[in-house]
């Protein structure tokens, strides 16, 4: 497709749950970011892919939070034993290299209930 | 870190006036500054954007200037119009050399116009 695209595009988890949380990235776009955004805030970075090497993780607010891009295109986000705080849209980003120009997706809302 | 302050949360313009928004950020390292118009249900939308070596930036009705000495940037839209009616969050990031270029978003501000 022409941009990134994320699914589900909604999500309700009761807490406790896992979620698996999908990016597809524009084609061709070596770097790939995951950010948080809590109601009414701006995104927070989570983490950042440069094709399949995960670079920096240092976003990610706790162990339960885990991120794979395995063959440097797909990207999922999973999230173990979800809880209330975790409740937010989360919003996935490719771009070229060092991350200019980067386009995000509709995101993904999550509601841990 | 990174820090980036947004200026004003609200502002509210008749369709026809001018809109600026201000930002601040921290480092001196940041050399992108890239500004995100997001509706209601979408993702952040790159509007426009400016490299440190660049002083002012336009396209069409947006103008994007930068202060590199001050640590600050501008977002302004003339002629503004309903459909211009979003969240802006201005960003800063540093994608130089081995940087991965992560954006430090402002906090957003809420534009509306009133027709």
């Amino acid at each position: 497709g022409a941009g990134v695209s994320q699914s589900p595009r909604y999500k309700v988890a009761k807490r406790g749950q896992d979620v698996a949380l999908r990016c597809d990235p524009i084609s061709g776009h070596v770097s790939l970011f995951w950010y948080q955004q809590a109601l009414g805030q701006g995104p927070e970075f989570l983490t950042y892919f440069q094709n399949e090497a995960q670079l920096d993780k240092s976003g990610l607010p706790s162990d339960r939070f885990f991120a794979e891009r395995p063959e440097g295109s797909v990207s999922t986000l999973k999230i173990q034993r979800t809880q209330q705080e975790d409740s937010a849209v989360y919003l996935c980003a490719s771009s070229s290299l060092h991350g200019t120009d980067a386009f995000f997706g509709q995101g993904t809302r999550l509601t841990v209930v | 870190g990174e820090n980036v302050e947004q200026h004003p949360s609200t502002l509210s313009v008749q369709e026809g006036d001018s809109a600026v928004i201000k930002c601040t950020y921290s480092d001196s390292a940041s050399n992108y500054f890239p500004w995100y118009k997001q509706e209601l249900g979408k993702g952040p939308q790159l509007i426009i954007d400016i490299r440190s070596n660049v002083g002012e930036k336009k396209d069409q009705r947006i103008a994007v200037t930068l202060n590199k000495t001050a640590k600050h940037f501008s977002l302004h839209i003339t002629e503004t119009q309903p459909e211009d009616s979003a969240v802006y969050f201005c960003a800063a990031s540093s994608n130089y050399g081995g940087s991965q270029g992560n954006l430090i978003f402002g906090k957003g501000t809420k534009l509306s116009v009133k027709p």
